[in-house]
């Protein structure tokens, strides 16, 4: 059975600091997708990246980037001079090579950003 | 592109009635999704429909049920529905098995 843990269940930065949030992944198939969402106060699951199982490489996208390792099968996502419009639930997500989309996801890690 | 679209946003319901909610997905995409988000459990799948079929589901109880009409359009009943229903459902829809994009929920109260 496949699980993503995501131990941080709240982190509070002040603007401008750097934020790593934490994913760790489980699953017994070779062929998988990761994912990160981000759901602010509105309710709605913005997509923000997806990851191929293989494809290791890091990815940077302005100020959002994100650390993929298999060995220790954890993605990272890590928020640089966070600003107060990134404080929102970050979801990570795990789904199965299966033919359908079924995303299994982490309990969520709350980000607030103070000015 | 619209992105996808639920209807009703907001819902109101007592225990034993059941409810139906709608999901429009992103045109062109086939593939529909429904979860269940509590502060308790987080973020649960429900089921998922392709072509009018559904291809997966989860651990849900039957009063829990789903459709997909001709035109991709979904929707999803809960009968006899109990306080623990209180949720948000979230619809999302993709082209292939691969990215899901969500839309802004249901949000179910069940009194």
């Amino acid at each position: 059975a496949q699980k993503v843990t995501q131990a941080q269940t709240e982190i509070s930065v002040v603007e401008k600091e750097d934020v790593t949030l934490d994913c760790v992944y489980e699953t017994r198939d070779t062929t998988y997708y990761l994912f990160w969402y981000k759901q602010p106060p509105s309710g709605e699951l913005v997509f923000l990246i997806r990851r191929n199982s293989f494809d290791e490489q890091n990815e940077i996208s302005g100020r959002y980037s994100w650390n993929f390792q298999k060995s220790t099968s954890s993605f990272n996502f890590t928020i640089t001079a966070s600003q107060v419009v990134d404080s929102a639930v970050y979801f990570c997500a795990l789904s199965e090579d299966k033919g359908y989309s079924t995303l299994t996801f982490g309990k969520g890690t709350m980000l607030l950003v103070s000015p | 592109k619209a992105g996808v679209t639920q209807t009703p946003r907001y819902l109101i319901k007592t225990r034993g009635q059941q409810v139906t909610l709608s999901c429009s997905p992103i045109s062109g995409h086939r593939s529909v999704s429904w979860y269940q988000q509590t502060p308790g459990q987080g973020l649960q799948f429900l089921f998922e429909y392709f072509s009018e079929t559904q291809r997966n589901k989860g651990n849900f109880p039957g009063r829990f049920s789903g459709r997909q009409f001709s035109n991709s359009r979904s929707e999803m009943n809960v009968s006899t529905l109990e306080l623990g229903d209180s949720a948000l459902y979230l619809c999302a829809s993709s082209s292939t098995a691969e990215t899901q994009y969500f839309g802004p929920g249901t949000r179910l109260l069940v009194l």
